[in-house]
C-alpha cells in the first residue's frame, strides 16, 4: 500500500450536483496531483497542488476545483455534474525533490452520475 | 498533440517466462517516462522511471530501455508471475514546473500459470 487514503471509495450524484473527494498524502509528501481515469482509458491529468497553491492544470473545465490544507490533505470539488465525469478519481501524492515520474496513487473514488 | 500509446493491448506469457511490454510516445520534450501498474480495484502504482537522458534502468525483476532515436519505450519483466498479472501503463512527463503525467492507454498482461 502506498499510504495515500481517498474517501469515498464510492459515489452516486445526479447530474447538475456537486461532489467533493477527499485524499489524504503520504507521509512527508507535500505535492499532491489528480487525475481522472474513464473505463477502460488511462488517468487524465486535472491539475497538480504544491504549498496549497495550484501548480499546473490540464485540459479541464473550471468547474474542476481544488484545494490542499496545510497538512498537504487535498480535496476535488467537481460543480454541475455531467454524465461524462463518471470516473474514477484518482489521487497521487509525491516528494517535490523525487524524480518526476515517482507518485504514489491512492485506491481512487468511483463517482457515478446519473 | 502529445500522445503516449501501446501497440498491444493484452499479452498473454507464460508463467516464468520473461515479459515485454511495448509503448511509443511522441513528445521528444518529455523528462521522464514512467512505467505504472493497475491491479483491478487499485490504483496505478509506480515500478521505474527513466530519465529522457539515460538508455535503461533495471528495479528488481524490471527492466525499461529507453530509445529516443525511434521514440520507444519498453518495459521488460523477468520471470513473469501470476503477481504480475495487470494493465501497465506507460506514461511521459513534462516537468515545465509541475509534475504532468501524461499517460497511454495500458496493455493488459495476463500471466497464464
Amino acid at each position: 500500500e502506498t499510504g495515500v487514503t481517498q474517501s469515498p471509495t464510492h459515489l452516486i450524484k445526479t447530474r447538475g450536483q456537486q461532489v467533493t473527494l477527499r485524499c489524504s498524502s503520504q507521509s512527508g509528501h507535500n505535492t499532491v496531483s489528480w487525475y481522472q481515469q474513464a473505463l477502460g482509458q488511462g488517468p487524465q491529468f486535472i491539475f497538480q497542488y504544491y504549498r496549497e497553491e495550484e501548480n499546473g492544470r490540464g485540459n479541464f473545465p473550471p468547474r474542476f476545483s481544488g484545494l490542499q490544507f496545510p497538512n498537504y490533505s487535498s480535496e476535488l470539488n467537481v460543480n454541475a455534474l455531467e454524465l461524462d465525469d463518471s470516473a474514477l478519481y484518482l489521487c497521487a501524492s509525491s516528494p517535490r525533490l523525487a524524480p518526476t515520474g515517482e507518485q504514489y496513487f491512492g485506491p481512487g473514488t468511483r463517482l457515478t452520475v446519473t | 498533440g502529445e500522445s503516449v500509446g501501446l501497440h498491444l493491448p493484452t499479452l498473454s506469457v507464460q508463467e516464468g517466462d520473461n515479459s515485454i511490454i511495448n509503448c511509443a510516445y511522441s513528445n521528444s520534450a518529455s523528462d521522464y517516462f514512467i512505467w505504472y501498474k493497475q491491479e483491478s480495484g487499485k490504483g496505478p502504482q509506480f515500478i521505474i522511471d527513466i530519465r529522457s537522458n539515460m538508455d535503461k534502468r533495471q528495479g528488481q525483476r524490471v527492466t525499461v530501455l529507453l530509445n529516443k532515436t525511434v521514440k520507444h519505450l519498453s518495459l521488460q519483466i523477468a520471470a513473469t508471475q501470476p503477481g504480475d498479472s495487470a494493465v501497465y501503463f506507460c506514461a511521459e512527463a513534462d516537468s515545465g514546473g509541475y509534475q504532468k503525467v501524461t499517460f497511454g492507454t495500458g496493455t493488459k498482461l495476463q500471466v497464464i500459470p
